[in-house]
């Protein structure tokens, strides 16, 4: 089964200055996709950004960034020019490849609380 | 944007009660998702719903628990009779086929007592 690790519980961070989360996972699969959801005090699940396994280059959206190194299964975020409003919970997040059963299904880690001072 | 509509947003409820959470997905999407969220821990998955039945389940989705999707629009998750630990917000979730954003619903909260 496919595990997802997140060892930071808490991080914090200078409003703009960077910061990297960190993500470890487990699988056998070679094919697969992975996430960065933000929660919020609300508790809404908000998607950062994304990657498929297959591609080599990182993925990028804005402020946000990864760090994806296929053979270590290492997975991190990068937030460049922190700002208030980044402050949350950070869950990443695993997906099989394909479709149906289980395939389609998020495996997350524990979360990283990160805050950022103003 | 599309989005995903749970309702209601907060419930309580005694325990040994049934509860029915309920959910409208985005119109066009295929699969459908129950997560669930005890309060400081990790998102845990449910179960997933695709072409009218359940495709997958976790070992957390027993006996007591349901899901249904009645009429092609909602998309409801029962538990029949609740437990102190069913206490968690719960999030329905959606998406097309593919690699395709999941979209999340803003989640219930359901407390137990």
């Amino acid at each position: 089964a496919q595990t997802v690790t997140q060892s930071q519980p808490e991080m914090s961070v200078q409003e703009a200055e960077t910061v990297t989360l960190s993500c470890t996972y487990d699988t056998s699969e070679s094919d697969y996709y992975l996430f960065w959801y933000k929660q919020p005090p609300s508790r809404q699940m908000i998607l950062v950004i994304r990657q498929e396994a297959y591609k080599q280059q990182n993925a990028t959206e804005n402020r946000f960034s990864v760090n994806f190194q296929k053979a270590a299964k290492s997975f991190s975020l990068k937030i460049s020019d922190s700002q208030l409003g980044d402050a949350a919970m950070y869950f990443c997040a695993y997906r099989s490849e394909g479709e149906g059963g289980s395939q389609g299904n998020l495996i997350f880690g524990k979360g990283t609380k990160l805050s950022v001072k103003p | 944007e599309p989005e995903v509509t749970q309702t209601p947003s907060h419930q309580v409820t005694q325990m040994g009660q049934e509860v029915i959470l309920r959910c409208v997905p985005i119109s066009n999407h295929l699969y459908f998702y129950w997560y669930r969220q005890i309060l400081g821990q990790k998102v845990e998955f449910l179960v997933s719903f695709y072409n009218n039945e359940i495709s997958e389940k976790s070992e957390i989705f027993d006996d007591q628990f349901s899901v249904e999707r009645p009429d092609g629009s909602n998309f409801t998750l029962k538990i029949r009779s609740t437990k102190l630990e069913d206490s968690a917000m719960y999030f329905c979730a959606s998406r097309q086929g593919g690699f395709r954003k999941l979209f999340f619903g803003s989640g219930t909260q359901l407390s137990v007592l």
